[in-house]
């Protein structure tokens, strides 16, 4: 049972466009949220993250938005650049959990110069 | 700061071999897991730690064993490989800090058991 599922496996978008990865959750005891990137051949690099009483949180190029109620977040890249073409891994974690990380299958992000 | 150190970043095993995959920080961070990431998984969970002398099961910790003798390592052990421990294992730490933190992880060891 997937309790963090992200439901694209694969985006490709145009260079200077919105990217929009989205990543919903069904364990409403989750109360922070995370976005990873990655590259082959690397380990997953921390993007930007979320408290479940914020609904936004922004840095720089990359906004995570957070609805509770429907139990979904989405990541927003602005403008996208080449360089961003990687894995995005969605994670779930909650106070008290040891900071046990529960995470999504991934979304692999292509932009085309 | 090298951060978090993996070796070995490659491994081919037999079937019933054991081996330890080492994992070492150099930030002082409390928090220590193992995750694994299998094609259309994501990472999941192995086993994690708290601090020194404090471990846990994650959500898949069959097959393997872990210590935390010291703050900076954290190896993981497999006792008797199988093919389904084929895997890109990753080691990660994270500060004590806000939950919102990430976790810093590892290059990744590459495990293949034949």
């Amino acid at each position: 049972d997937q309790q963090v599922k992200q439901n694209s496996p694969s985006l490709s978008v145009q260079e200077g466009r919105i990217s929009i990865l989205n990543c919903d959750y069904t364990n409403s005891m989750f109360d922070y949220f995370l976005w990873y990137k990655k590259y082959p051949a690397e380990g997953p690099t921390f993007l930007i993250s979320i408290s479940s009483i914020k609904d936004k949180n922004e840095d720089g190029r990359f906004t995570v938005f957070l609805n509770k109620s429907a139990k979904h977040l989405s990541l927003h890249i602005v403008p996208s650049q080449p360089g961003d073409s990687a894995v995005y891994f969605c994670a779930a974690t909650r106070t008290g959990s040891a900071r046990q990380l529960t995470f999504g299958s991934g979304t692999q992000l292509t932009v085309l110069p | 700061n090298a951060g978090v150190t993996q070796t070995p970043k490659f491994q081919v095993l037999k079937t019933g071999q054991s081996m330890t995959l080492q994992c070492a920080q150099d930030m002082n961070h409390e928090y220590m897991s193992w995750y694994r990431q299998d094609p259309g998984m994501g990472l999941r969970l192995i086993h994690y730690s708290v601090g020194a002398g404090i471990t846990d099961q994650g959500e898949v910790p069959n097959g393997y064993n872990v210590s935390r003798s010291t703050t900076e390592d954290f190896p993981l052990r497999l006792l008797s490989a199988a093919p389904s421990q084929t895997s890109v294992y990753f080691c990660a730490s994270s500060t004590g800090g806000g939950m919102g933190d990430g976790y810093t992880f590892g290059s990744g060891t590459r495990l293949t058991v034949v």
